[in-house]
């Protein structure tokens, strides 16, 4: 079946640092892949999104491009602040389920300034 | 344009008691999706709601059903509740049955 497998957290960094958060996936037909962050307390938000291979989705400094080859969507920013922290889910959703979207565990990023 | 709104934000029940979570859609949006988040995990999508239909349904028993109203605004109902079904109720609205669904900021349900 469809799954993502995103890297464990927590992932602790400094202010300015760079961050990456791997996600592979794995999907029977062609999916859209999305990134979602949860604030302490709080739903989820949508980051950013690409819907075919070699689209990048970025949002607020984040990128992620859709690497079919590899079948990843790695979330990058270059220069993070304590504003960051969260946690970050990656998702995927198959044309044919109905927009249902399978998330990976999620990973916790601590920026300490 | 309004955002997708869940109530009550929090609620504690009793093992064998049932519950009612409500979603009011994003304005436009005619579908809705439930998530139930165990803490410390992922979302786990319980099923979907389209044009007032169920849609789609994820790996979940039947004492978890839900409605649909013509306003496109939804309730999650839950029978003889059990100690795991604690966890955090998100709800999802979209355009159709794309992804990339907004969410609410969810219910915490306690069951003791």
């Amino acid at each position: 079946g469809d799954s993502v497998t995103q890297m464990e957290g927590p992932v602790t960094l400094s202010e300015e640092a760079f961050l990456t958060i791997n996600c592979t996936y794995t999907a029977t037909g062609y999916p859209s892949l999305f990134w979602y962050v949860q604030y302490p307390g709080e739903g989820l938000q949508l980051l950013l999104k690409a819907t075919k291979a070699d689209d990048k989705g970025s949002n607020k400094g984040f990128e992620a491009t859709y690497r079919k080859e590899t079948t990843s969507f790695h979330l990058e920013k270059g220069s993070v602040q304590v504003s960051d922290s969260a946690v970050y889910f990656c998702a995927l959703s198959v044309a044919d389920s109905w927009g249902k979207l399978q998330f990976g565990a999620g990973t916790q990023v601590v920026v300490t300034p | 344009e309004t955002g997708v709104t869940q109530s009550p934000t929090h609620l504690i029940k009793t093992r064998g008691q049932q519950v009612t979570l409500r979603c009011s859609s994003q304005s436009g949006h005619n579908t809705v999706s439930w998530y139930q988040q165990a803490l410390g995990q992922g979302p786990q999508f319980i099923f979907q709601y389209y044009r007032e239909e169920e849609n789609g349904r994820g790996n979940f028993p039947p004492r978890f059903s839900g409605l649909q109203f013509p306003n496109y605004s939804s309730e999650l109902n839950v029978n003889a509740l059990e100690l795991d079904d604690s966890a955090l109720y998100l709800c999802a609205s979209s355009l159709g049955q794309t992804g990339g669904a907004f969410f609410g900021q969810g219910t915490r349900l306690t069951v003791v």
